[in-house]
């Protein structure tokens, strides 16, 4: 089955500064890549998504790339505010009837003022 | 906008007891998946459901059931709790057609003790 790597594990930054995660995953068949936030006790938040055919997607501060050779996909957040710390979660899901998602271990993000 | 509902929100319960969880997707979604969140962990399926069928299955424990009845909600079934079972359960819903986007409810956090 699919297998997500997700790094780092912790990320600290400054207001203002950018922040990059990284995940990898072993299926090279995955077509659907979302990155969900969640914060303490709370939902996991959807907050953008790339499919296989589109390198790069922008929304605001937030953007996701892919290199599907690779078999990773990145999240940059631009210009962080404190309102962006949370736990940040990338997943993948493999074509299929079943769509399950399979999450990386997540990265927590704080952004220091 | 309409969310994904769950209840309950928390539920206490002894070793060895039955729990319900209910799930309410968004409406005119027609597919829901449940997860399993341990404390500090990523989110696991554990089970997902389309127009009432077994859509696919994770690491759901024999001692669970889950069914999706005809106006779309879900209802997981755990028996014989164990301590273990004490988890955030999300369930999340999307639509076949995109049937990738998955958007997760509140959560129902159980505690067995």
């Amino acid at each position: 089955g699919e297998n997500v790597e997700q790094h780092p594990s912790t990320l600290s930054v400054q207001e203002g500064d950018s922040a990059v995660i990284k995940c990898t995953y072993s299926d090279s068949a995955s077509n659907y890549f979302p990155w969900y936030k969640q914060e303490l006790g709370k939902r996991p938040q959807l907050i953008i998504d790339i499919r296989s055919n589109v390198g790069e997607k922008k929304d605001q501060r937030i953007a996701v790339t892919l290199n599907k050779t690779a078999k990773h996909f990145s999240l940059h957040i631009t210009e962080t505010q404190p309102e962006d710390s949370a736990v940040y979660f990338c997943a993948a899901s493999p074509p299929g009837g079943g769509n399950k998602l399979t999450f990386g271990t997540g990265t927590q993000l704080k952004v220091e003022l | 906008a309409a969310g994904v509902i769950q209840s309950p929100r928390h539920l206490i319960k002894e070793k060895r007891e039955t729990a319900t969880l209910k799930c309410y997707p968004i409406p005119r979604h027609d597919t829901v998946y449940w997860y399993q969140q341990g404390p500090g962990q990523d989110p696991q399926f554990l089970i997902s459901f389309y127009e009432k069928m077994q859509s696919d299955k994770g690491s759901i424990p024999d001692r669970f059931s889950a069914q999706q009845f005809s106006d779309y909600h879900s209802e997981l079934n755990m028996s014989s709790l164990e301590l273990g079972d004490s988890a955030l359960y999300f369930c999340a819903s999307s639509v076949r057609a995109s049937k990738e986007t998955q958007y997760f409810g509140p959560g129902t956090r159980l505690l067995v003790l």
